[in-house]
C-alpha cells in the first residue's frame, strides 16, 4: 500500500533562518507531489507541485521554493523565513491519471 | 473564478442529527469535487467525492447532493456522531491541471 510520510511534526524556527521540510511517498511510482500550505481559519493553498523528477510549478510568488530530487521525494525550502511563512505545511500525492490526491499529517511551522 | 465559496465557517449540531454543508463554485470546467475531512493536527482526509455526471452520492452516513445548473454541491451527515467533529473542505479541480481549489472550511461540532 502506498503511504506519505512528512517531516517534522512541528518546527519553530526564528525569523530569517532557513527552512527545509521534507516529503517521501513508498508504494508507488512517478507520482504527481504537490505542497499545500494552510493558514489558521483559512482553506489550503497550493503553493507547488511537480509531475516529475526535477519538474516544479509554483502556483504562489513567495518566499519558498521546491524541489524533487528523486521520483518520490519532494522538499519545501526557504533560505529566509518571515514571520508570514508561518502555517500547516501539508504534502499530497497522487497518482499521475488522477486527481485524487492523498496528504500527509502535516507540518506546524511557527517563525518567531 | 477560481474560488470555491463554503458555509457556515462553523457548525453545531446534536447527536443524531443532519449535518449540511454547502460549497460553490463559478468554473465550469471543474469536474471533480472532493470533501476532506481534518481532525486537529492531521493532515485532511478524502471523505467522499463527485463528478458532475451524478447528482447525488451516497456512502454510508455521508451523501453529496451536486447541482451542475446552480453550480452548487454541498455534503450531508446523517446521524452525525460525537466522533465526526472535524474540520470539513469542499474542493474542485479540473482533470489533468493537478490542482484542487479548496473551500475555506467548516468546523463542525457534534454535541454528545
Amino acid at each position: 500500500s502506498q503511504t506519505i510520510h512528512q517531516w517534522p511534526a512541528t518546527l519553530v524556527q526564528p525569523v530569517g533562518s532557513p527552512l527545509s521540510l521534507e516529503c517521501t511517498v513508498e508504494g508507488t511510482s512517478n507520482p504527481n507531489l504537490y505542497w499545500y500550505r494552510q493558514a489558521a481559519g483559512r482553506g489550503l493553498q497550493l503553493l507547488f507541485y511537480s509531475v516529475g523528477i526535477g519538474q516544479i510549478s509554483s502556483e504562489v510568488p513567495q518566499n519558498l521554493s521546491a524541489s524533487r530530487p528523486q521520483d518520490r521525494q519532494f522538499i519545501l525550502s526557504s533560505k529566509k523565513l518571515l514571520l508570514s511563512d508561518s502555517g500547516f505545511y501539508l504534502c499530497a500525492w497522487s497518482y499521475q491519471a488522477s486527481t485524487e490526491a492523498f496528504f500527509g499529517q502535516g507540518t506546524r511551522l511557527t517563525v518567531v | 473564478q477560481q474560488q470555491v465559496k463554503q458555509s457556515p465557517q462553523s457548525l453545531i449540531v446534536q447527536k443524531g442529527g443532519i449535518s449540511i454543508i454547502n460549497c460553490a463554485y463559478e468554473n465550469t470546467a471543474f469536474d471533480y469535487f472532493p470533501w476532506y475531512q481534518q481532525f486537529p493536527g492531521k493532515g485532511p482526509a478524502l471523505l467522499i467525492a463527485i463528478r458532475p455526471d451524478v447528482s447525488e452520492k451516497k456512502e454510508g452516513r455521508f451523501t453529496i447532493s451536486f447541482n451542475k445548473s446552480a453550480k452548487q454541491f454541498s455534503l450531508h451527515i446523517m446521524d452525525s456522531q460525537p466522533g465526526d467533529s472535524a474540520t470539513y473542505f469542499c474542493a474542485a479541480s479540473t482533470s489533468g491541471t493537478y490542482k484542487y481549489i479548496f473551500g475555506t472550511g467548516t468546523r463542525l461540532k457534534v454535541l454528545a
